[in-house]
């Protein structure tokens, strides 16, 4: 069965630096995997997806992620933190059924002045 | 209206209450799922309809019951709920390309019905 690992439920960073978000993922096919965020009282929002084309896929807001296979990992990042991205961050991987999702339990971020 | 709408946003019912909470994608999607959003835990998938047909039952009490009477419209009935059923539904919808993956993989996804349930 496909499903991933966040690891830390919780990170803090300073405004202006560095975001990294870990995911890791466990797949017997491969995998979509996709980063969403989700702010307070609202739906989840895509940031970025990979679906096997460049291993370094750019999203939204100015983050990133980079599918390295060696490390079944899928990490996001971002090189600069603002306010604004204070959130609820899911990593997720396409599931056995095909279309369907499965979900990590998300790592809110918190981003201190 | 754009995107996956979801109402009501909000509902309070005692345990005896019958609700409905509704789903309407304007993506010109065919397939629609609900999940569950629980303090601390994973989003939980609970259904999945692909071209109107249930394709996926996740050992969902049976207090909740799904109806999909066309691709753009997706219920979630509820029927004498328990206090742990207070969570947040969500809603989303994609584009099946017939291979069993979605067109992009991506799902998008309503803001939510936050039940709670006394």
């Amino acid at each position: 069965a496909q499903s991933v690992t966040q690891l830390g439920s919780h990170v803090s960073v300073s405004e202006g630096a560095l975001v990294l978000l870990r995911c890791n993922y466990s797949s017997s096919v491969p995998p979509y995997l996709f980063w969403y965020v989700q702010y307070p009282n609202q739906g989840l929002q895509l940031l970025l997806k990979y679906t096997s084309a460049a291993t370094l896929v750019k999203g939204i807001n100015g983050f990133e992620a980079e599918f390295k296979k060696s490390e079944t990992s899928f990490h996001l990042t971002k090189p600069s933190a603002h306010m604004s991205d204070a959130a609820e961050y899911f990593c997720a991987v396409s599931g056995s059924s095909g279309y369907a999702l499965n979900f990590g339990k998300g790592t809110s971020l918190l981003v201190t002045p | 209206e754009t995107g996956v709408t979801q109402t009501p946003r909000h509902l309070v019912m005692g345990m005896t209450n019958k609700k409905s909470l509704k789903c309407e994608q304007h993506l010109g999607h065919n397939a629609m799922y609900w999940y569950k959003q629980s303090a601390k835990k994973p989003l939980e998938l609970m259904f999945v309809y692909n071209f109107k047909e249930q394709t996926e039952n996740n050992s969902v009490p049976s207090r909740f019951s799904p109806e999909c009477p066309n691709s753009s419209h997706l219920f979630l009935h509820l029927h004498t709920l328990q206090p742990e059923d207070s969570a947040l539904y969500l809603c989303a919808s994609s584009q099946d390309r017939g291979s069993g993956r979605a067109i992009g993989g991506e799902l998008f996804f309503g803001e939510g019905s936050r039940l709670t349930v006394l």
